[in-house]
């Protein structure tokens, strides 16, 4: 079993539909999650940061449910910038080794 | 600099031969990762330095990955005899501190490494 474990789609959405993508992970004892967008060629940018309460940052909203191990994103009326892969990532107890998923890639047409 | 430096950003080079790759991480970041990124695949861990501390090397695939890094600073990826496997993008990042975990990476723009 992957450490992280990511559906990899694509999903194909028009503009301005919901869409969430979801992320389990392996190793209960990992300490902080976080979503990075990677556009085409493009080395990964930090979206945001993951919490068991939940956070959002506009149209982005983050989850983390510790009981299941699995983290979720969820983009409102996504716009056509928002094609990129989503990855994944989780950083194990110590806050040292950082684990990637292998990313959800995500196209929004017009 | 303002960011996380790698070179050269594309190298091609033929199987069997050895290989540098640098990377200049932000000013003042003390710890230094490398990654690998194969075509449609999610970031492998190969290496990690936190200040003086010993490496964690637990990520390299094999014993022709090695990696230093000179005076907390600057570090170099040395793959020496290249297969054809070894292709992908390496990228390195930097954080100021390892205990901010994955959120305070910065990453450099990556080498894309062909073997041919």
């Amino acid at each position: 079993r992957k450490e992280v474990e990511q559906d990899p789609g694509p999903f194909n959405v028009p503009e301005g539909a919901t869409v969430a993508f979801n992320c389990t992970y392996s190793n209960s004892a990992s300490q902080s999650f976080f979503w990075y967008r990677q556009d085409c060629r493009k080395e990964p940018k930090l979206l945001m940061s993951v919490y068991s309460s939940g956070n959002e940052d506009g149209r982005f909203t983050a989850q983390l449910n510790r009981a299941s191990q699995y983290i979720s994103l969820l983009i409102r009326d996504s716009k056509l910038s928002d094609s990129a892969t989503y990855l994944c990532v989780v950083t194990e107890a110590g806050g040292f080794k950082t684990i990637f998923g292998a990313g959800t890639r995500l196209f929004v047409k017009a | 600099g303002a960011g996380v430096s790698q070179s050269p950003s594309n190298k091609v080079t033929e199987k069997g031969k050895d290989v540098e790759l640098r990377c200049d991480p932000i000013s003042g970041h003390t710890a230094l990762y490398w990654y690998r990124q194969s075509l449609g695949q999610g970031l492998e861990f190969l290496i990690y330095f936190q200040g003086n501390s010993a490496p964690d090397k637990s990520g390299l695939p094999s014993d022709r990955f090695s990696a230093e890094r000179t005076g907390g600073s600057v570090s170099t990826l040395t793959i020496q005899r290249t297969q054809q496997e070894d292709s992908a993008v390496y990228l390195c990042a930097s954080s100021s501190s390892a205990g901010t975990g994955g959120g305070g990476y910065t990453f450099g723009s990556g080498t894309r490494l062909t073997v041919v």
